[in-house]
């Protein structure tokens, strides 16, 4: 079965500061996609990411980084001097391309606040 | 315990044929039901939300319609599927005045050929 492990359920910090949101996933398919979304709270999730299960490297996008690591089974999210903005409940999921149908299978999420 | 049930999986449609995605939340009342879409290579997309029976909001001008009979049955609907309506439809659902938390249904994926 697939399973997307969010195990933070809330995170604060103070702006500036770096964040680590953690994802852990498990599925038998060697196939397969992982996302982060963002809802901030206008209520809308935006699409931040999508790493497939071939692709290890990491990524980087101006303050957001994720570290995907297949052996531990890890897709973390890493915020580097976290602003005000970033308050949201971020989401990582994970998709399956196998087996006959596809399901996008979402962790509860992670409540990030950032405080000024 | 709330839950969330959205059919069918999978769904291969002929352009120009109609569709129809249903889901339906238990367990829970007044629930806010959202439709998303996230349609390939894109991010997801929210398509219609409603806050109670009869209430549809659209989020964007499409070739899809919403309609909410029951309090806890959201329905996606169309007349004529175009290609571009080709995606996966994600149903969810929120507690009243609390949108920011918003649990999802397995979701459908919908090819249009």
């Amino acid at each position: 079965a697939q399973k997307v492990t969010q195990a933070q359920t809330e995170i604060s910090v103070v702006e500036k500061e770096d964040v680590t949101l953690d994802c852990v996933y498990e599925t038998r398919d060697t196939t397969y996609y992982l996302f982060w979304y963002k809802q901030p709270p206008s209520g809308e999730l935006v699409f931040l990411i999508r790493r497939n299960s071939f692709d290890e490297q990491n990524e980087i996008s101006g303050r957001y980084s994720w570290n995907f690591q297949k052996s531990t089974s890890s897709f973390n999210f890493t915020i580097t001097a976290s602003q005000v903005v970033d308050s949201a409940v971020y989401f990582c999921a994970l998709i399956t391309t196998q087996g006959g149908s596809e399901k996008l299978v979402f962790g509860k999420g992670t409540k990030l606040t950032v405080n000024p | 315990s709330q839950t969330i049930h959205q059919w069918p999986a999978t769904l291969v449609q002929p352009v120009g044929s109609p569709l129809s995605l249903e889901c339906t939340v238990e367990g829970t009342s007044n629930p806010n039901l959202y439709w998303y879409r996230q349609a390939a290579g894109r991010g997801l997309q929210l398509l219609f939300y409603s806050v109670g029976i009869g209430q549809i909001s659209s989020e964007v001008p499409q070739n899809l319609s919403a309609s909410r009979p029951q309090d806890r049955q959201f329905i996606l609907s169309s007349k004529k599927l175009l290609l571009s309506d080709s995606g996966f439809y994600l149903c969810a659902w929120s507690l009243l005045y609390e949108r920011n938390t918003i649990y999802f249904g397995e979701g459908s994926w919908l090819t249009v050929v």
